[in-house]
């Protein structure tokens, strides 16, 4: 079965510097990967996928992720956080060769301060 | 502007009454899906659609129907809500390539008393 980890409810990280949100994921072939961002009382923004190819992916303000299929992970990094980045992040995965069925990890909390 | 549009975006009501969350997109989309975020369990998806008429079960579709009767349009249904569906509920839309992402409606807040 599909499913996705994000490990940490909470991410805080001092403006300026870099900043890591975790992701792994598990399926039973090969996954379709994505990043959503949802502001305080907005639907979610998509952020960056990986499909194919290049391991590193570039999204939207400066985001970046990285898939690593040995470790079966995706996670969403940004040199430099801002405190506007401060927002909830889902990661998601879709099964290549199944289904329309996409599953969300539960969400980290990003928090860059000041 | 290409949207996502859902109704009502609040709505309280109480054990048992029927209703219905709408959901409309104008992108010419085929694949529509509902979810629900509840805290510390993320998103959960209801129900989805790849096209009018063919719809099929996410991972949490009990207590909760679907139509899609219409291209545009995908409404979710609550014949007998109960306190336990109290969450926030968002739409999604994308095209039919399997490459592409989701858009998301603002989301429906409801509170089943």
């Amino acid at each position: 079965a599909q499913s996705v980890a994000q490990p940490e409810d909470q991410v805080n990280v001092a403006e300026g510097n870099p900043l890591t949100v975790k992701c792994t994921y598990s399926v039973s072939g090969n996954p379709y990967l994505f990043w959503y961002v949802q502001y305080p009382n907005r639907g979610l923004q998509f952020l960056l996928k990986y499909i194919t190819g290049d391991n590193l992916v570039k999204g939207s303000y400066g985001f970046e992720a990285e898939f690593n299929k040995s470790q079966t992970s995706f996670h969403l990094k940004k040199p430099s956080a801002l405190v506007s980045d401060s927002a909830l992040y889902f990661c998601a995965v879709r099964d290549i060769e199944g289904t329309y069925k996409y599953i969300f990890g539960t969400g980290t909390r990003l928090k860059v301060l000041a | 502007e290409a949207q996502v549009t859902q109704n009502p975006r609040y709505l309280i009501t109480v054990t048992g009454k029927k209703l219905t969350v709408t959901c409309s997109q104008n992108m010419n989309h085929e694949y529509m899906s509902w979810y629900r975020q509840d805290p510390g369990l993320g998103l959960r998806q209801i129900y989805y659609s790849m096209n009018v008429e063919v719809t099929d079960k996410g991972d949490v579709p009990e207590g909760y129907k679907v139509s899609r009767k219409e291209k545009r349009n995908f409404p979710l249904i609550l014949e007998s809500p109960s306190p336990n569906q109290t969450s926030l509920y968002f739409c999604a839309s994308m095209s039919g390539r399997p490459t592409d992402t989701q858009y998301f409606g603002p989301g429906t807040r409801l509170t089943v008393l």
